[in-house]
Order: C-alpha cells, then structure tokens, then sequence
C-alpha cells in the first residue's frame, strides 16, 4: 500500500493568514494527489485534483502543487468558512489511500 | 444537480452483514465509476471498493474477502455488503462519485452512521 503522511496534524490560525499543509507519499505518484475539506458532521468536498487543479466552483485562494512524493496545499488567505479537517488522498495505483488529516482552527 | 443518498440499518450485531444501499439522482449509474468510503469516529478516511460504469468491481485489500459491491441498473442503485463484522466496524459510510476515470471523489453521499454491536 502506498502511505500518505499529512503535517501538521493540526494548526491554529487567525482569519487572513497563508496556511500551508505538507503530504508525503512513500513512493512516487507522479501527481495522483487530491485534497479535501470536510466539516464537522459533514461528508468531504473535493478541493484539488491531480496535484493541482482546482474542482468545479472552489474558490482560487486554494492551490496545491507537488509530483513524485511531496505535496503541498496551500489557502492563500484564511476566511471564516475555511475552518475544518483536510485530508490528502493518493490514487496512483487501484488503492486509493487518504492522509490522516490536518484539522485548522481559530487561533 | 447529482444527489447520493445512503440507506441501511444503522445497528447491526456482530457477526452478521452489513448491508447499505446508495440511491443516485441526476446522473445515470451507467455513466460514471462509484466507490464506498468510510469513517471511524474520529478517525480519517478509508477507501471501501469501486464499481465501474460497466459493472466491474476492485476492492481494498484490507476487506476484500468480506465485502461485496453490486449494482441495480433499473432502480440507478448499487449497494455494499460486508460480512462478519465486528465493532471495528462501526463507521460513518459514505457512497462516492469518481472524477472521470480518476479515483478521485467529487460527489459525497451526506453518509449513514453504521454502529455494530450486540
């Protein structure tokens, strides 16, 4: 199986502020990387894909990037909604595989 | 606007099936992959198995011998089973769509709380 690690495992913040989350992979995976959101209760929304593509209607203060084994993503200025647990996921081979989260909350 | 609905008991014995079905609105099950996914509480993401639009199926290695993933055409169904279960279990269960061919899941049932215990 192939690992994600995910850090920090949590982060505190205030509204404005650039936050970056780091995933590894234990191998290469070229750029099968996606990200995503999820609220407490709540299933998880897609953010990013294939490393860095933005789904369908989310807004460009997120951005990812990274290939191979390292991956970053990145909200580029912190709003209220933004709130919640993010995950990482690999699908570079028929096993997808998920990171084990980064909650970010109000500092 | 592509609606996933899970539904299923919400308490099953151990020992016993799991049995959950995902009903699909606004997009024809025909047309697209479709995977399970679920959630211990408090825990992260696991990936449960695939059924592709043609029917074929891929499973986690970690569960393929007690799950099984079906689908209904004529009721725009597909449905998950899982034998044996014990309390590690007990999950938030979610039914997914694919992004394309990729497996990458960008519609989310709002998912269905399964607990398992006697």
């Amino acid at each position: 199986d192939i690992q994600m690690t995910q850090s920090p495992s949590s982060l505190s913040a205030s509204v404005g502020d650039r936050v970056t989350i780091t995933c590894q992979a234990t191998q290469d995976i070229s750029k099968s990387v996606s990200w995503y959101q999820q609220k407490p209760g709540k299933a998880p929304k897609l953010l990013i894909y294939d490393a860095s593509i933005l789904a369908t209607g989310v807004p460009s203060r997120f951005s990812g990037y990274g290939s191979g084994t390292e991956f970053s993503f990145t909200i580029s200025s912190l709003q209220p909604e933004d709130f919640a647990t993010y995950y990482c996921q690999q699908y570079d081979n028929f096993t997808p595989t998920f990171g084990p989260g980064t909650k970010v909350d109000i500092k | 606007q592509v609606l996933l609905q899970e539904s299923g008991p919400g308490l099953v014995k151990p020992s016993e099936t799991l049995s959950l079905t995902c009903s699909i609105s606004g997009a024809s099950i025909s047309r697209f992959h479709w995977s399970w996914i679920r959630q211990p509480p408090g825990k992260g993401l696991e990936w449960i198995g695939f059924l592709s639009y043609s029917g074929n199926t891929n499973y986690n290695p970690s569960l393929q011998s007690r799950v099984t993933i079906s689908v209904d055409t004529s009721k725009n169904q597909f449905s998950l089973k899982l034998t044996s279960v014990t309390a590690a279990d007990t999950a938030v269960y979610f039914c997914t769509r694919h992004l394309g061919v990729l497996y990458a899941f960008d519609i989310w049932g709002q998912g269905t709380v399964v607990t398992v215990s006697s």
